[in-house]
């Protein structure tokens, strides 16, 4: 079991640029989610799936797309990258129901310039 | 979804036990509390959470309020390594949503 598998683990991008940050999970849950971290901040949901072809937008979707064809898979597209989006990201997935924690992944760091 | 309220910070002693409290005064009846820590950058860890039961896992224990508006995480002995960012979350049944708030940040001193 891998868990929660994030990639890279660091990108920098110039402003404008494009990029997928990659999430997979091998522990066959239903939801997940994608979380973005500024310095001294707390996490701020993004972007979250309760299922395969179901997505619904957190609290910062803006400039951000997501979509959801495999269990395992949930991918977080930049549109076009502000220097605002430098931030730590957090893929994080559950079993469904309210009797389960989720499983974080070790964060992508993003910086744009 | 409820919100939380936390003290912005909390010493303890090495050894003594941390008692971190939350408060969720709006708190539904199909609303879970969760407890998360972050220690450092790294992602967040769950802890444990509980419905309307106080719960004990090899971490930690969770105590909850017979009407639910309030609950306390203890940890039993802290050690320095429990130094962290500790959330305490109300996630609604069947909601994949987790909101985080700002959290408590424990400092645990030698």
């Amino acid at each position: 079991n891998a868990g929660v598998t994030q990639t890279p683990k660091f990108q920098v991008l110039k402003t404008g640029q494009s990029m997928t940050l990659q999430c997979a999970q091998d522990m066959n849950h239903e939801y997940m989610s994608w979380y973005r971290q500024d310095p001294g901040m707390g996490l701020r949901l993004i972007h979250y799936s309760v299922g395969a072809g179901i997505t619904d937008q957190g609290e910062v979707p803006n400039g951000y797309n997501v979509s959801r064809s495999t269990t395992e898979d949930f991918p977080l597209r930049l549109l076009s990258a502000a220097p605002s989006q430098t931030s730590v990201y957090f893929c994080a997935s559950s079993w469904t129901g309210g009797d389960y924690g989720y499983t974080f992944g070790s964060g992508t760091r993003l910086t744009v310039v | 979804d409820a919100k939380t309220t936390q003290p912005p910070s909390m010493d303890c002693a090495e050894g003594r036990a941390a008692n971190l409290p939350c408060n969720h005064s709006t708190i539904s009846g199909n609303e879970y509390v969760y407890w998360y820590r972050q220690i450092h950058s790294q992602g967040p860890q769950y802890i444990i959470h509980g419905l309307k039961n106080n719960e004990t896992n090899e971490m930690a224990s969770l105590i909850i309020t017979e009407d639910r508006k309030s609950s306390t995480l203890i940890l039993p002995h802290a050690t320095l390594r429990d130094t962290a960012v500790y959330y305490c979350i109300v996630r609604v049944e069947w909601s994949g949503k987790l909101i985080f708030g700002q959290g408590t940040t424990l400092q645990v001193k030698p």
